[in-house]
């Protein structure tokens, strides 16, 4: 049981280049969910997936694509990298969907993607 | 929109101290949260905490979900170089529908240093 897997662990990218950051889970987590974090900003939420062919915008989805064809994974999408994208990246899923269902399901985070952009 | 403040914003403590830190909120949540995030890795959940006024331990940690429901605080008694790390609070809401459920609001962190 690996939990969250995130690669790769560091990216440097030029401005304009495309890359997709991968993200998989091993627990049958129906919720997965992308993170940025910056120094001062703490943890901000880019994008998020509740289940198989279901994805939603968090508070910063600008500039970034996701999708989610399998449980397992969820990957994201920077479609022309930009300075502003430098940061480290979250992958983070949990059990539960919340809607109906237990609550008692916290976030399990993988370990980060670092990522820069020049 | 919403905000989680946590104080506070960093700890340098020598070994043995007692540390406690918190988060307030001008709303209400429902499911508070503590992590600890050690360099170069994730977040990793410390106590879920899901009923006002609960008191939960995890070995020499300890966290309150505030009556109010818009508090809540971790003590680490003793404290060891090990837990040097970013402590972070986060709060959820239950809000009713779709989508938003699992979002959360994430405080800014305590930048804990131990001094051994």
């Amino acid at each position: 049981n690996a939990g969250v897997t995130q690669t790769p662990k560091f990216q440097v990218l030029k401005t304009g280049q495309s890359m997709t950051l991968q993200c998989a889970q091993d627990m049958n987590h129906e919720y997965m969910s992308w993170y940025r974090q910056d120094p001062g900003m703490g943890l901000r939420l880019i994008h998020y997936s509740v289940g198989a062919g279901i994805t939603d915008q968090g508070e910063v989805p600008n500039g970034y694509n996701v999708s989610r064809s399998t449980t397992e994974d969820f990957p994201l999408r920077l479609l022309s990298a930009a300075p502003s994208q430098t940061s480290v990246y979250f992958c983070a899923s949990s059990y539960s969907r919340g809607i109906g269902g237990s609550y008692n399901s916290p976030l399990h985070f993988g370990n980060g993607t670092r990522l820069t952009v020049t | 929109g919403q905000q989680l403040n946590q104080s506070p914003q960093s700890m340098f403590i020598q070994e043995g101290e007692d540390v406690s830190m918190n988060c307030t909120s001008s709303s209400i949540f429902n499911t508070w949260l503590w992590y600890k995030q050690e360099p170069g890795e994730g977040p990793v959940l410390l106590i879920a905490l899901y009923k006002a006024g609960e008191l939960t331990s995890n070995g020499r940690l300890t966290a309150q979900f505030g009556i109010t429901r818009k508090d809540s605080f971790l003590n680490i008694s003793a404290s060891i170089p090990s837990d040097v790390g970013i402590y972070f609070c986060a709060g959820q809401l239950y809000p009713s529908g779709a989508g938003n459920n699992r979002k959360l609001i994430w405080g800014l962190g305590t930048s804990l240093a131990v001094n051994p």
